[in-house]
């Protein structure tokens, strides 16, 4: 069964740190497209980041572009997103999300359990 | 970035209902529009992708229509599973971007 596990997430200070990480299993992450979306508490879904399946290219909401980079290893079916100069309103489940891809208008048809990122002093 | 605004913010339904959420979007988006259901706790899942077309498995009680800016979810004879909170996505323009959420719960 297709599956994405995402790892890393943690309490950190603000303008701290942290590398979440996103596991496939039972399917090749090589073949998607895939992006990072973050939920605060009670609140709603806010997009984060695109990587195409090479890699090459890359989106970011303007509330996190310069701070987070994504990234992926197709060798190891995982994606990567590296958080710096984190700030409290950081604070959210962090999903990674499987992309349908253009053809099917970028829909985002799996999901992972999510990762909480605390962001506080 | 595209704003997307969802009506109403929540709504009240009793079991058998027909109910409709719209959602537009602040520039023009085409058929790019995606809608999602989660529930308390859980992750999102997809409803409706391309505007209007069914994601397998979804009941065809769920159905979409739309393109450009305007778009609506309806859901025709509301079941008890059917309360949670439904968000709707634009993915025309590079910055993707989801609508507030509407949040349908029993009457």
């Amino acid at each position: 069964e297709a599956e994405l596990v995402e790892s890393g997430g943690g309490l950190a200070q603000p303008g701290g740190s942290l590398r979440l990480s996103c596991a496939a299993t039972g399917f090749s992450l090589r073949s998607y497209e895939m992006n990072w979306v973050r939920q605060a508490p009670g609140k709603g879904l806010e997009w984060v980041s695109y990587i195409t399946t090479s890699g090459r290219t890359t989106y970011y909401a303007d509330s996190v572009k310069g701070r987070f980079t994504i990234s992926r290893d197709n060798a190891k079916n995982s994606m990567y997103l590296e958080m710096s100069s984190l700030r409290v309103e950081d604070t959210a489940v962090y999903y990674c999300a499987k992309d349908r891809g253009q053809l099917e208008r970028h829909a985002f048809d799996l999901w992972g359990q999510g990762t909480m990122v605390t962001v506080s002093s | 970035d595209i704003q997307m605004t969802q009506s109403p913010s929540s709504l009240s339904a009793s079991v058998g209902d027909t109910v409709t959420i719209t959602c537009r979007a602040g520039q023009y988006i085409n058929n790019y529009l995606n809608w999602y259901q989660q529930k308390p706790g859980k992750v999102p899942k997809l409803l409706i992708f391309a505007a209007s077309s069914l994601q397998s498995g979804v009941p065809s009680r769920f159905s979409g229509s739309g393109s450009g800016t305007d778009f609506s979810l309806t859901i025709t004879n509301l079941q008890p599973e059917d309360f949670a909170t439904y968000f709707c996505q634009q993915t025309y323009h590079t910055q993707y971007s989801f609508g507030q959420g509407t949040k349908l719960e029993i009457k």
